[in-house]
């Protein structure tokens, strides 16, 4: 079935650092594949998403790249600040009826001043 | 816009106890989703309403978890008895028809569900 792999954490990094992190998929079909952003006491939201094959996702100057030769979407941003201190999902929907999201099993990022 | 709006925030019940979570969607999404998300695991789908309609509750324990989505506005969760092992955040999300592309889902705030 569907799932998606994502990088374990704690991720901790100084401020203006370079961020990345991994998520590759498994799936049938086409999916559109997202990150979902989890600030503290706070409900999820969407960063980005890709719905085809080397489409790049970009918000709030993260981004990322749906590679499907590699069945990957990592995510990037090239100097974090404190306030993006918050667990990142990767999540993939199925091409089909439903538009299920299935979630990684998410990476807390911790960013020091 | 209004977002996607859960009660209760908090609960603490004991085991074998019932439970109920409410849910009002975004105006004018026709699709519900409830998700289960166990403390260090991403979100899993409980089920999905298409307005008053279940289209996806394979991964509902049927035997203590139910579900309605009256009218396809509002929905309840219901846990009868409840385990240890249901302790966990209920999350509600809403989307348009996911037939339409690129739909996006928005998600509340979430329960936290404390079973002592």
């Amino acid at each position: 079935g569907n799932s998606v792999t994502q990088m374990e954490g704690p991720v901790t990094l100084s401020e203006e650092a370079f961020l990345t992190i991994n998520c590759t998929y498994t799936a049938t079909g086409y999916p559109s594949l997202f990150w979902y952003v989890q600030y503290p006491g706070e409900g999820l939201q969407l960063l980005l998403k890709a719905t085809k094959a080397d489409d790049k996702g970009s918000n709030k100057g993260f981004e990322a790249t749906y590679r499907k030769e590699t069945t990957s979407f990592h995510l990037e941003k090239g100097s974090v600040q404190v306030s993006d201190s918050a667990v990142y999902f990767c999540a993939l929907s199925d091409s089909g009826a439903t538009n299920k999201l299935i979630f990684g099993t998410g990476t807390l990022l911790a960013v020091q001043p | 816009e209004a977002g996607v709006a859960q009660s209760p925030r908090y609960k603490i019940i004991e085991k074998r106890q019932s439970v109920a979570f409410w849910c009002n969607p975004i105006s004018g999404h026709a699709t519900l989703y409830w998700y289960q998300q166990i403390l260090g695991q991403g979100p899993k789908l409980l089920i999905q309403f298409q307005n008053n309609g279940v289209v996806d509750d394979s991964q509902l324990p049927k035997d203590r978890f139910s579900a309605e989505r009256l009218k396809g506005v509002d929905s309840t969760l219901k846990i009868q008895p409840a385990k240890l092992e249901d302790s966990a955040v209920y999350l509600c999300a809403s989307s348009l028809d996911p037939r339409r592309m690129n739909t996006e889902a928005f998600f509340g705030q979430g329960t936290r569900l404390t079973v002592v």
